[in-house]
């Protein structure tokens, strides 16, 4: 499949530990943030989002904290599994601009070790 | 079949080429986008179109064209190609009122 980035920061976890990815975004008027899932040779695929006025999302074994005063944002993934290994983007919003652009960060790899 | 899909998958052209990538939802949503995807950069911007016959320039657009005579087509044509714009590209689409984008499966184009 396309390689998304060699550069890209890595985080190897054992299966069934927790992931943290991080996020730092650059928009303090931003105020919707998606997570985002890509596997080799595949778009990326919605996982979980949050608005500007949540601190705290909760989904299926993911879970998304926001931190507006740092503007900081992670994504949490309980009992790792293979399965989740991919590269994870996280995304900005502004929602009453015009045009629903999103803003992508670099992303980074999540490698999960048997 | 539902959903978003780009044709074609894979494509090899020549500098100087001009060379269409297409892009198809089935939902009617109002907008739809243009990503390039490159190492080290993360996905940009190329164009966007809040709905058929209205477009506009995002983060990287030069050296590309887009076209949006139906809601449901936007296709992302590139007029003379050169070796810089090898990359793969991605097709969104969203919905007015949400903000999360459905992506295509991605066109790797390699220019040589």
């Amino acid at each position: 499949g396309e390689s998304v980035g060699l550069h890209l920061p890595t985080l190897s976890v054992q299966e069934g530990d927790n992931s943290i990815i991080n996020c730092a975004y650059s928009n303090s008027a931003s105020d919707y943030f998606i997570w985002y899932k890509q596997e080799s040779g595949k778009g990326p695929q919605f996982i979980i989002d949050i608005r500007s006025n949540m601190d705290k999302r909760q989904g299926q074994r993911v879970t998304v904290l926001l931190n507006k005063t740092v503007k900081h944002l992670s994504l949490q993934i309980a009992a790792t599994q293979p399965g989740d290994s991919a590269v994870y983007f996280c995304a900005e919003n502004i929602s009453k601009a015009a045009g629903n652009k999103l803003t992508f960060g670099g992303g980074t790899r999540v490698l999960v070790k048997p | 079949d539902a959903g978003i899909t780009q044709s074609p998958r894979y494509k090899i052209t020549e500098t100087g080429r001009q060379v269409t990538l297409m892009c198809h939802q089935t939902w009617s949503h109002s907008y739809m986008f243009w990503y390039r995807q490159d190492l080290g950069h993360g996905l940009r911007l190329i164009y966007y179109s809040a709905a058929a016959d209205i477009t506009d320039k995002g983060e990287v657009p030069d050296g590309y064209v887009v076209s949006r005579s139906k809601t449901e087509n936007f296709p992302l044509t590139l007029e003379s190609a050169t070796r810089s714009q090898t990359s793969v590209y991605f097709c969104a689409s969203s919905a007015i009122g949400t903000y999360g984008y459905t992506f295509g499966s991605g066109t790797r184009l390699t220019v040589v």
